[in-house]
């Protein structure tokens, strides 16, 4: 069975200083990864996602994340946060071994960002 | 750029009632799937749709849930006698392929069961 950890509910940076959401994972075989983000009364948008090749993969608005299988983590960062990067942020985790392509989530990050 | 659709926005219904959820994917996608999201938990696998078949469902798809691929377009959730837990966000997504390539989603569907 696949499952994801978010450790922190919430995570509070100013404006301009870097941010890190974490995110583990467990998976039997080698996994894919995804971070989305989630607006207010919005769907999830798609950031960026791990599948091969280089640990640092580099997304949407500025935002990388690097997988680590020693520590099976696919943290979220971004070198400069603005306000607008304020929104609820999800990791989720796709088995390929596994049929119908289902992901699995964590619980989500709120990621509030202050002026 | 082609983005998944979903209606109605909003959904009220009574206890034991029916519902259709309605979603329109990107139109070269072949994967279709629908997730919910309890208000404060987290998203949720439903079911995953490819070639006219399910191809997973989880334990919660039980006989009350469907879907449908209608037409070449629409793609359809539908509660066959709604109950009060399932009270959810309903979000669609579609992608291109089964293997690496992303699944994209719709605004969601808020359904509300009275």
């Amino acid at each position: 069975a696949q499952s994801v950890a978010q450790p922190e509910d919430q995570v509070n940076v100013a404006e301009g200083n870097p941010l890190t959401v974490k995110c583990t994972y467990s998976v039997s075989g080698n996994p894919y990864l995804f971070w989305y983000v989630q607006y207010p009364n919005r769907g999830l948008q798609f950031l960026l996602k791990y599948i091969t090749g280089d640990n640092l993969v580099k997304g949407s608005y500025g935002f990388e994340a690097e997988f680590n299988k020693s520590q099976t983590s696919f943290h979220l960062k971004k070198p400069s946060a603005l306000v607008s990067d304020s929104a609820l942020y999800f990791c989720a985790v796709r088995d390929p071994d596994a049929a119908g392509n289902m992901l699995t989530f964590g619980g989500g990050t709120r990621l509030m960002v202050k002026p | 750029e082609p983005e998944v659709t979903q209606t109605p926005s909003h959904q009220v219904t009574q206890m034991g009632q029916e519902v259709i959820l309605r979603c329109v994917p990107i139109s070269n996608h072949l994967y279709f799937y629908w997730y919910r999201q309890i208000l404060g938990q987290k998203v949720e696998f439903l079911v995953s749709f490819y070639n006219n078949e399910i191809s997973e469902k989880s334990e919660i798809f039980d006989d009350q849930f469907s879907v449908e691929r209608p037409d070449g377009s629409n793609f359809t959730l539908k509660i066959r006698s709604t109950k009060l837990e399932d009270s959810a966000m309903y979000f669609c997504a579609s992608s291109r392929r089964q293997t690496t390539d992303t699944q994209y989603f719709g605004p969601g569907t808020r359904l509300t069961v009275l």
